[in-house]
């Protein structure tokens, strides 16, 4: 149980193009989603908190106008890349939490999506 | 500023010998403590967490201790098999305004030599 999983697993794409990453939870609804970067031999760095239904929380220096997060139902949330250059290219992780399932402040991970920017 | 943080980037053991990681942390209002390992081009995986009023956890081959004093963290794996050569990661659960967030430390690399 609780899996999440992320679409695509990989993109390339043109600088200036946008590209949408998919983060959904399987078998869970889940109220809180995160959005992660993690460049190579790096930690993870927290982008953003989405709420399902609300704005998303943006975490110091990250654009929310660049990145655009929607988190339109308890099971999908969707990062947006908009303009993308080749600095933005990384692997971008999302969570899951569910309050439901124990313990409630545990972060379920999908497995990631590399984002390529040529 | 506060952060979590790990002592040794990589780290490099046999076969069979049990590996140590280690990890710093700097804020003592952090309530949990998790250990994930992610493993090349995957997400990270969890593999333990302990709260903070406890000192010792153990799993199957895992122990993770917790020495709040020196506000030190380790994570012990025994009988290290080649599949657990990843990164490892710790982390902190804390309170940040109403909501528990979640900060990774820097990561070390196990690599299990055959």
């Amino acid at each position: 149980g609780a899996v999440v999983s992320q679409h695509p697993s990989w993109v390339i794409c043109k600088s200036g193009t946008s590209v949408k990453i998919e983060c959904r939870s399987l078998d869970f609804q889940a109220t809180t989603m995160f959005w992660y970067r993690q460049f190579p031999k790096q930690s993870l760095m927290l982008m953003a908190t989405s709420n399902e239904g609300s704005k998303a929380t943006y975490e110091q220096g990250v654009e929310k106008d660049k990145f655009l997060i929607n988190h339109a139902s308890l099971t999908l949330s969707t990062l947006t890349v908009t303009s993308a250059h080749p600095e933005d290219s990384s692997f971008y992780i999302c969570s899951a939490r569910a309050p439901t399932l124990y313990p409630s402040y545990e972060q379920y991970f999908g497995p990631g999506t590399r984002l390529t920017v040529t | 500023g506060e952060s979590v943080g790990l002592h040794l980037p990589t780290l490099s053991v046999q076969e069979g010998d049990n590996s140590i990681i280690n990890c710093a942390y700097s804020n003592s209002a952090s309530d949990y403590f998790i250990w994930y390992k992610q493993e090349s081009g995957k997400g990270p995986q969890f593999i333990i967490d302990i709260r903070s009023n406890m000192d010792k956890r153990q799993g199957q081959r895992v122990t993770v201790l917790l020495n709040k004093t020196v506000k030190h963290l380790s994570l012990q794996i025994a009988a290290t098999q080649p599949g657990d050569s990843a990164v490892y990661f710790c982390a902190e659960i804390r309170y940040s305004g109403s909501a528990r967030q979640l900060t990774f430390g820097s990561g070390t690399q196990l690599t299990v030599l055959p």
